[in-house]
């Protein structure tokens, strides 16, 4: 299997702009995380899925950011707009909807907003 | 509500040396307890788990113990290297499928 797949890599924009995160889940998970990582705060928790349906998104930062996952296969992140203190990490995991099952992690989208 | 605290870094250890990192948690019920591991530029990935009291987790040479009674999860290896240098997530799931994660131990091991 291939992972856990995200893109960008890495996304440099200015202040302002709108900025879209993808990831591909593993094939036959149903959950699926959005992690935002910074040396200040560590790892936190933004949104979660289960089935394709925003289970938990009490992590969100403020209005300026939505997630959706339209399908199994595939979730954005947006943030509308963008401002220098999003500069971060952002993660995707996916995981099989059971109880404690195991978490997989992408690479990560380096976001860097001038 | 649920938590993990993870023995603050970074930690600099010479090769060969012994590995701790300690883990504590708070929970209700019966949690899965992981560890993950984070290399530069990567994304975390799990390095062992176990899912019931006295569990041992093990893989590349780490291990953890499950310990109810202490409400532990120590990381230990015995012997590091230099390719364990890395970021160390302690982390719990519980009753549904959310984790907690701890903040993170930073190793540095050191030829």
């Amino acid at each position: 299997d291939a992972g856990v797949i995200q893109s960008p890599r890495h996304e440099v924009t200015e202040m302002g702009q709108e900025v879209t995160l993808r990831c591909k889940p593993i094939s036959g998970h149903n959950s699926l995380f959005w992690y935002r990582q910074t040396m200040m705060r560590g790892l936190e928790l933004l949104i979660y899925f289960n089935n394709n349906v925003p289970i938990d998104d009490s992590g969100m930062p403020e209005d300026r950011f939505s997630a959706k996952m339209p399908n199994a296969s595939f979730s954005t992140l947006k943030i509308q707009p963008s401002e220098p203190r999003d500069s971060a990490v952002y993660f995707c995991a996916s995981s099989f909807l059971l109880r404690q099952e195991t978490q997989y992690f992408g690479p990560g989208t380096r976001l860097l907003v001038l | 509500g649920d938590s993990v605290t993870q023995m603050e870094g970074p930690v600099t250890l010479s090769e060969e040396a012994f590995l701790t990192i300690n883990c504590t948690y708070t929970a209700t019920g019966y949690p899965s307890l992981f560890w993950y591991v984070q290399y530069p530029g990567e994304g975390l990935q799990l390095l062992l788990k176990a899912t019931k009291a006295d569990d041992k987790g093990s893989n590349k040479g780490f291990e953890a113990t499950y310990r109810k009674e202490t409400t532990s999860f120590h990381l230990e290896k015995g012997s590091v290297q230099v390719s364990d240098s890395a970021v160390y997530f302690c982390a719990l799931s519980n009753t549904g499928n959310q984790f907690y994660f701890g903040t993170g131990t930073s190793l540095t091991v050191i030829p």
